[in-house]
């Protein structure tokens, strides 16, 4: 299947930096991508929808100030985390997916922020 | 409002026998279920799907039901095996586009 790199897998950073994310396509390219967000022990919420080349659409209730997306490429996707706190830490998942009617969107590894 | 609902937490299972996950959704509009595998601290991984215009789909071990009706789909695995233990999440899709909403997941756990 489509591979879908995720980096970094895990990172520690202090209260108040910023943290970015990267998500790749590795073999095909990927014109729309989501992120997600995974709560211990709960499911996968989506944070955010990203199109190559235009502004990310945000969910209900995610702040698009804090959560910084750009999809500057068609292979590349990336969510920064701005000013991050505590509660910010989780488990952040990305995947892509070949065209607005692909129903199978690959995942990426995942990525687990902490913040202290 | 959850959209998705498995409402098992957890499953156990012996080794050879069928697993059985279920999950329940509340819109009518979806189009596509997946089911999709998932052990910690790594992405989801794409197991199997069936489309509205379908009842039932099949890939080896793994069989996905669907009722419509009852809005309601399931996923058979059997036999089940040791390395099937992890979370399994359903989805589904809305017509209009590739957005996924999962249910809760439930942790399947097979016993040798």
């Amino acid at each position: 299947g489509a591979v879908v790199s995720q980096h970094p897998s895990r990172v520690i950073c202090k209260s108040g930096t910023s943290v970015k994310i990267e998500c790749r396509s590795l073999d095909f390219q990927a014109t729309t991508m989501f992120w997600y967000r995974q709560f211990p022990k709960q499911s996968l919420m989506l944070m955010a929808t990203s199109n190559e080349g235009s502004k990310a659409t945000y969910e209900q209730g995610v702040e698009k100030d804090k959560f910084l997306i750009n999809h500057a490429s068609l292979t590349l996707s990336t969510l920064t985390v701005t000013s991050a706190h505590p509660e910010d830490s989780s488990f952040y998942i990305c995947s892509a997916a070949s065209g607005q009617m692909n129903t199978e969107a690959f995942f990426g590894q995942g990525t687990r922020l902490t913040v202290v | 409002d959850q959209q998705v609902k498995q409402n098992s937490p957890s499953l156990s299972v012996q080794e050879g026998r069928i697993s059985i996950l279920n999950c329940d959704y509340t819109n009518s509009m979806f189009d596509y279920f997946l089911w999709y595998k998932k052990y910690p601290a790594e992405g989801p991984t794409f197991l199997i799907s069936i489309s509205s215009i379908k009842d039932k789909n099949e890939d080896g071990r793994f069989t996905v039901f669907l009722n419509k009706s009852a809005k309601h789909l399931s996923l058979h695995i059997v036999p089940s095996q040791p390395g099937d233990s992890a979370v399994y999440f359903c989805a589904v899709q809305e017509t209009s586009g590739s957005r996924l909403t999962f249910g809760e997941g439930t942790q399947l756990t097979v016993n040798p």
